[in-house]
């Protein structure tokens, strides 16, 4: 199975600062034949389920702010939230669709300096 | 846009089978794979497997002995059983669409489900 590996499992940040969040692939995702990074971004707020944010480890969601974007390819992947928001308050999650099974990160708690 | 309507019983006994039902509220289970994940304390987020409106499955090698996920288009529904449950199949249980059969975009609520006597 592909490991996705978090980094931090905890991270503070203060309202109006950049919040970013890495994930690690014990193998590349990047698909050659389309040449896409089968990686995803999910945001979990208490209580509900997981939303996807980010789709091709860059694509963002219909109706994600712009203020969340995804970047990286191969092994090393970085969720950025440019200017935190209150409601930016969650867990978040990587994940690879490059093959089944597919495969979460732990998550990443995002909260309130 | 489409919303999935989880149902089945929150409580299962050990060596039982659980079993969950989504339904779609809107569109149809054609030409989408539809997936089941789970979530506890100690794994985190756990892909279980998918079907595929036509009838194809994978699951996860971890539960594929145990695992049966199928489609019914005319209802509009996919569903979940898993066998000879323990506790350590105590989760919150999520149904999903997979889109371009990858990602998920589109999530139910989830359903805790207890494994106890």
């Amino acid at each position: 199975d592909i490991v996705l590996t978090q980094s931090p499992d905890s991270l503070p940040v203060s309202l109006g600062e950049r919040a970013t969040i890495n994930c690690k692939s014990s193998q590349s995702v990047l698909y050659t034949s389309n040449n896409k990074d089968h990686l995803a971004w999910y945001q979990q707020r208490p209580g509900q389920p997981p939303k996807l944010l980010i789709s091709w480890a860059s694509t963002r969601a219909s109706g994600v702010p712009d203020r969340f974007s995804g970047s990286g390819s191969g092994t090393g992947f970085t969720l950025t939230i440019s200017s935190l928001q209150a409601e930016d308050v969650a867990v978040y999650y990587c994940q690879q669709y490059y093959t089944t099974p597919y495969t979460f990160g732990q998550g990443t708690r995002l909260e309130i300096k | 846009q489409v919303q999935l309507q989880q149902s089945g019983p929150g409580l299962v006994k050990p060596s039982e089978t659980l079993s969950l039902t989504c339904t779609l509220s809107t569109g149809s289970l054609s030409s989408y794979y539809w997936s089941w994940i789970r979530q506890s304390p100690g794994k985190g987020l756990e892909w279980i497997g998918y079907v595929y409106y036509g009838g194809n499955t994978d699951y996860n090698p971890s539960l594929k002995s145990r695992v049966t996920i199928s489609a019914d288009t005319s209802k509009k529904q996919f569903s979940l059983k898993l066998s000879s449950v323990t506790a350590a199949d105590t989760a919150v249980y999520y149904c999903a669409r997979n889109r371009e059969g990858y990602y998920m975009d589109v999530w139910g609520k989830g359903t805790t489900v207890v494994v106890s006597s």
